[in-house]
């Protein structure tokens, strides 16, 4: 069975520090990977997307970066941190399969201060 | 750009009862419709999904899909306290962007 994981469960950072959150997939090759941020109150909204080892895609300019740096791995990170960051960041993955559902992880829930 | 839009904002409805929810789009080429639950401070988990016209039924679940009208619902029978959460509805082209509508707040009381 495939397994999402989130790191860290949650984070309080201040104002200008840098950020970086994980998300690792298990038991499923080649996965569509996202990353997803909703912030408190708001609706969910996707920041990235990834198909494949090394290629990352933007949707959503937030001052933000993503890496795939293995199969399974999907990070996101910025070098510094604004109190406009702060909510709940969700890494999902999809099968390549034309009739596959998003899967999410548990999330992170950041607070910018 | 793709527009999701839902309905109602909040619903408050007995136990026993049929709960209606309503989502519409904007991009008629969109491929994937999916229904979410999230309770508070949880991530989204995937209810239903529909890939073509027509409906679906999971359990007490049923999703219905009309793209002419660009319009999808889920309706839930026999509703249970337990159901009350947060819904989202989501619409994805061909799996690179999923876009999800701000949300009905369902609460089943007893």
């Amino acid at each position: 069975a495939q397994t999402i994981h989130q790191w860290p469960v949650a984070e309080i950072k201040a104002v200008g520090s840098p950020l970086s959150l994980g998300c690792t997939i298990k038991g499923k090759s080649s996965p569509n990977l996202y990353w997803y941020w909703q912030a408190t109150g708001g609706t969910l909204q996707q920041l990235f997307y990834s198909i494949t080892v090394g290629q990352v895609e933007s949707v959503v300019q937030l001052n933000l970066s993503a890496s795939r740096p293995k199969d399974d791995q999907f990070i996101l990170s910025t070098e510094k941190l604004l109190l406009s960051h702060s909510g709940f960041y969700l890494c999902a993955w999809r099968g390549t399969g034309a009739n596959s559902d998003y899967t999410f992880g548990s999330g992170t829930r950041l607070l910018v201060i | 750009q793709q527009k999701v839009q839902q309905s109602p904002e909040s619903l408050i409805v007995p136990e026993g009862a049929m709960t209606s929810l309503n989502c519409t789009f904007s991009d008629s080429a969109s491929q994937y419709f999916a229904w979410y639950r999230q309770h508070s401070g949880k991530a989204p988990k995937a209810l239903m999904s529909i890939f073509s016209n027509g409906e679906k039924e999971e359990g007490r679940f049923t999703i219905h899909l009309n793209k002419a009208s660009l319009h999808f619902s889920l309706h839930i029978r026999d509703s249970q306290p337990s159901d009350s959460a947060l819904y989202l509805c989501a619409v994805s082209d061909s799996g690179t962007y999923q876009r999800f509508g701000t949300g009905t707040k369902l609460q089943v009381v007893p």
